[in-house]
C-alpha cells in the first residue's frame, strides 16, 4: 500500500498561473482533506470531501477549487495563484468517523508551493 | 465552533528531563482528542487518542473535561523525540453533519543533549 501521494512535491508559480495538485489514496477511504501548513498559524482546512462527488468548504477556501470525481483522487486547483498562496500543502484521508473504528486521518508527504 | 488552543510555540528541553506539552480546546459537544506529530522532512502521523487511553513511545495524554486540556507528557525526553507536535480536536460541523478535526497551531519541542 503507497498510503497517500501527493504530485507534485514541489512548485513554483509565478502570480496568476494556475495549477492542480493531486492527492491520491488506495485505504478506500471516503473522506479525504486538503489542509495548508504556514509557520505560526499550525495546519488550516481548506475543502474536504466525504464521498466521491462530494465537497465542502473548510476553514480556508478563498482562491481553491476542489473536485473528487473518483473516490480515491482528491484535487486542489488553483486558477490564479497568489504569493499569500505560498505555503506547504497536505492531502489526508480516513474513514468515515461514523465507523466504528478509531478515527485517524492519514497524510501524504505534502507539496512544497511558492508563489512569486 | 471547535477550537484548539496551544500556548507554547516552542519548546526546548534537556534529554531526560520531563516534558509537557500543553492543549487546551473549546467545543460545545463530547470532544475527541488527538495529538499528531511530525518528524523534521516526515509526513504528519498520528501519536496517540485519548479514547484509547495509550502511551505511545513513552508519551501519555489525559483528558481533563473540567479545564478543557489534553495535554501530552513524557516523563524522560529523548533527542528523537524532536519534532512539531500538533493537538487536534475531532468534531462535527456547525451544521451537524461533517466530521472534522480542527488542528492547534503546533509546538515545536527540541530536546537538547
Amino acid at each position: 500500500n503507497a498510503g497517500v501521494t501527493q504530485t507534485p512535491k514541489f512548485r513554483v508559480l509565478k502570480t496568476g498561473q494556475s495549477m492542480t495538485l493531486l492527492c491520491a489514496q488506495d485505504m478506500n477511504h471516503e473522506y479525504m482533506y486538503w489542509y495548508r501548513q504556514d509557520p505560526g498559524m499550525g495546519l488550516r482546512l481548506i475543502h474536504y470531501s466525504v464521498g466521491e462527488g462530494t465537497t465542502a468548504k473548510g476553514e480556508v477556501p478563498d482562491g481553491y477549487n476542489v473536485s473528487r470525481l473518483k473516490k480515491q483522487n482528491f484535487l486542489l486547483g488553483l486558477e490564479s495563484a497568489a504569493p499569500s498562496q505560498t505555503s506547504v500543502y497536505f492531502c489526508a484521508s480516513s474513514y468515515s468517523p461514523r465507523l466504528a473504528l478509531p478515527y485517524e486521518q492519514y497524510f501524504g508527504p505534502g507539496t512544497r508551493l511558492t508563489v512569486t | 465552533a471547535q477550537r484548539v488552543t496551544q500556548p507554547e510555540k516552542l519548546l526546548s528541553v534537556f534529554k531526560g528531563a520531563p516534558v509537557e506539552l500543553k492543549c487546551n480546546y473549546s467545543y460545545s459537544g463530547s470532544p475527541e482528542l488527538f495529538w499528531y506529530v511530525q518528524y523534521s522532512r516526515q509526513r504528519l502521523q498520528l501519536l496517540l487518542r485519548h479514547i484509547s487511553r495509550e502511551s505511545i513511545k513513552g508519551f501519555t495524554a489525559d483528558l481533563n473535561k473540567g479545564e478543557t486540556s489534553f495535554h501530552l507528557k513524557k516523563p524522560f525526553a529523548q533527542e528523537e523525540d524532536s519534532a512539531m507536535y500538533y493537538c487536534a480536536l475531532g468534531g462535527v460541523n456547525s451544521g451537524g453533519s461533517n466530521y472534522k478535526l480542527t488542528f492547534g497551531k503546533g509546538t515545536l519541542l527540541t530536546v537538547n543533549p
